[in-house]
């Protein structure tokens, strides 16, 4: 049962535009949500988070939102730049035991 | 500051040999994770344990058992390899009595099945 969804394989933007990655979940006991960044070879880092009792956070470049009665939180880069071009996995935390889940995440390019 | 080991980073093995990777976590991260990344695959969650009980279980295969022991850190054992089981694995802790939300992966680990 996969509870976190990203529904986008792949994601293809122009340098200096918006990217709008997406992510849908199921399951009203996350509270907190997190992004994660992967390139080739390397092992995922922590982008952004955003808690469940805020709409919205923003850290430079990243902004991730959240709408909870959509079950739905995306994360937008603006603007986009080349080595953005990774793979983007977003992750949920279950309040009553803290345990993780991941989507299956959504490789972006962006295009010099 | 110390961040998760993964031994080996690099592993050769033929078909149905065995391989075991180890994950040695944050020091006094109670919660392990193992992901499977396939050539030109995303990541796929394996398995995770807390406090040394499997804490969720992925798309991991019957030939491949895991463990998260007294010092806390992990080993994925597998065993009758096949050439698909090529693939980088993945590492993470978290600290989750705490309460922390952000998990720390580790460089992973390379196993090429010949």
């Amino acid at each position: 049962d996969q509870q976190v969804k990203q529904n986008s394989p792949s994601l293809s933007v122009q340098e200096g535009r918006i990217s709008i990655l997406n992510c849908d979940y199921t399951n009203s006991m996350f509270d907190y949500f997190l992004w994660y960044k992967k390139y080739p070879a390397e092992g995922p880092t922590f982008l952004i988070s955003i808690s469940s009792i805020k709409d919205k956070n923003e850290d430079g470049r990243f902004t991730v939102f959240l709408n909870k009665s959509a079950k739905h939180l995306s994360l937008h880069i603006v603007p986009s730049q080349p080595g953005d071009s990774a793979v983007y996995f977003c992750a949920a935390r279950l309040y009553n035991n803290n345990d993780m889940r991941f989507g299956a995440g959504t490789r972006l390019t962006v295009k010099p | 500051a110390a961040g998760v080991i993964q031994s080996p980073r690099h592993l050769i093995k033929e078909k149905r040999e065995t391989a075991t990777l180890k994950c040695y976590p944050i020091p006094r991260h109670d919660t392990v994770y193992w992901y499977q990344q396939g050539p030109g695959q995303d990541p796929q969650f394996l398995i995770s344990f807390y406090e040394k009980m499997q804490s969720d279980k992925g798309s991991i295969p019957d030939r491949f058992s895991a463990q998260q022991f007294s010092d806390y850190h992990s080993e994925l054992n597998m065993s009758s390899l096949e050439l698909g089981d090529s693939a980088l694995y993945f590492c993470a802790s978290l600290d989750r009595k705490t309460g922390a939300n952000v998990l720390t992966f580790g460089a992973g680990s390379r196993l090429t099945v010949l």
